[in-house]
């Protein structure tokens, strides 16, 4: 009963460097995002994707990119990490209900220096 | 923007004492509204939503009321239990079934 599973969990690194975050469901969705959660900014949508083979921009889409893999898969990538993208990361799903909530991962805590 | 604003950042109460979060929206077209709870180093759950066509929404010890005319609602816990203590946010979507997010309120339930 996995939900959604993000990888890794615990991420530093140094300004310039790139890495994908990795996130996976087992319920079927559709729909996958990313968040990024900064204190005092609640959650902010950084992309989504509405059904496997389409992506769309969030409110802060700039430093990132994604893939969605196939419907289970959808991942995040820095190319060159700045110290204003660390910050929580957290992976989430939905189904087709219209009015369906978003399943969380666990998050990812990124830290870059 | 805001669109959706917790105005209390932080509630302290009582255990077996009613907490009540509360969240305001200015987007009149929101029609569909959630809360969820988020424990310290976990992601987010689903706690309760609530369709603008209801004012009220209940689900064991946890009620969501909405007032349409007023752009508010509110999530009343009752009785508090210390298990309670997480971080609540609200949120809001309308036709385009984006979610819109509060900041949360942190909720802290004293034994």
């Amino acid at each position: 009963n996995a939900g959604v599973t993000q990888t890794p969990k615990f991420q530093v690194l140094k300004t310039g460097q790139s890495m994908t975050l990795q996130c996976a469901q087992d319920m079927n969705h559709n729909s996958m995002y990313w968040y990024r959660q900064d204190p005092g900014m609640g959650l902010r949508l950084i992309y989504y994707s509405a059904s496997e083979g389409t992506t769309d921009k969030g409110e802060v889409p700039n430093g990132y990119n994604v893939s969605r893999l196939n419907k289970r898969e959808f991942s995040l990538r820095l190319e060159s990490a700045a110290p204003s993208q660390t910050s929580v990361y957290f992976c989430a799903s939905r189904g087709l209900v219209v009015t369906g909530e978003l399943f969380f991962g666990e998050g990812s805590r990124l830290t870059v220096l | 923007d805001q669109q959706v604003k917790q105005n209390s950042p932080s509630l302290s109460v009582q255990e077996g004492r009613i907490s009540i979060l509360n969240c305001d929206y200015t987007n009149s077209m929101f029609d569909y509204f959630l809360w969820y709870k988020k424990y310290p180093a976990e992601g987010p759950t689903f706690l309760i939503s609530i369709s603008s066509i209801k004012d009220k929404n209940e689900d064991g010890r946890f009620t969501v009321f909405l007032n349409k005319s007023a752009k508010h609602l509110s999530l009343h816990i009752v009785p508090s239990q210390p298990g309670d203590s997480a971080v609540y946010f609200c949120a809001a979507s309308g036709d385009n079934r984006k979610l819109i997010w509060g900041l949360g309120t942190s909720l802290a339930v004293n034994p």
